[in-house]
């Protein structure tokens, strides 16, 4: 699976969106873009995930750029509760949900 | 409703113990995993299994093992405990293999070795 570049913290106002990159510039066409949070001590858990087109549900929108190449996590209206690690993967259909995670980006919500 | 669970959720053992972390799952989920978490550190995969009497050796199998006898549970043991396996652990679990259905994580299993 390819390997992701995440910035190691960011800070986020509560109420204003989060945006949370991501670099995967070796991804190969059949590999998908997920996105897990940690949040403190917990299990992580699952957000987002897509392969070239723009996503969103309830908790986020993923935008991945055309080239594939890097893709932002959004939260619209972060809260004190979405304090976490977030954590890019990548992964090949197929691969049976093995995930490979690396250091993630731990975002600070601040009132 | 479905669910993953963990037990012990935390548990003190002395070194050279053999201990079993067990892992439930009520999804009827083909796949599941173990990972260990270290302090600052993300999650590194240990074993796993696509189903009943699969098992796969993951980053970091040495001085582990586990067993799939049925769907709803994958049991970690460590063989002879160290205190280098002093760790969070987590199981997960999935749909199959040819999805993309999101793992679902339990809650962890806080693994101190004196």
């Amino acid at each position: 699976d390819a390997k992701t570049t995440q910035p190691t913290s960011m800070d986020c106002a509560e109420g204003r969106a989060a945006n949370l990159p991501c670099n995967h510039s070796t991804i190969s066409g059949n590999e998908y873009v997920y996105w897990y949070r940690q949040i403190h001590s917990q299990g992580p858990q699952y957000i987002i995930h897509g392969l070239k087109n723009n996503e969103t549900n309830e908790m986020a929108s993923l935008i991945i750029t055309e080239d594939r190449k890097s893709s932002t996590l959004i939260l619209p209206h972060a809260t004190l509760r979405d304090t976490a690690v977030y954590y890019c993967i990548v992964r090949t259909l197929g691969a049976g949900n093995m995930l490979t995670f690396g250091g993630g980006t731990r975002l600070m919500v601040k009132p | 409703d479905a669910e993953i669970t963990q037990s012990p959720r935390h548990k003190i053992t002395e070194t050279g113990r053999q201990v079993t972390l067990a892992c439930h799952q009520t999804w009827n989920h083909n796949n599941m995993f173990w990972y260990r978490q270290d302090l600052g550190h993300g999650l590194r995969l240990i074993h796993y299994s696509y189903g009943v009497q699969d098992t796969n050796k993951g980053e970091v199998s040495d001085g582990y093992s586990v067993s799939r006898s049925n769907t709803e549970d994958l049991p970690l043991t460590l063989e002879s405990a160290a205190s280098s396996q002093t760790s969070v652990y987590f199981c997960a679990s999935s749909e199959s293999r040819r999805t993309n259905t999101e793992a679902f994580f339990g809650q962890g299993t806080r693994l101190t070795v004196v």
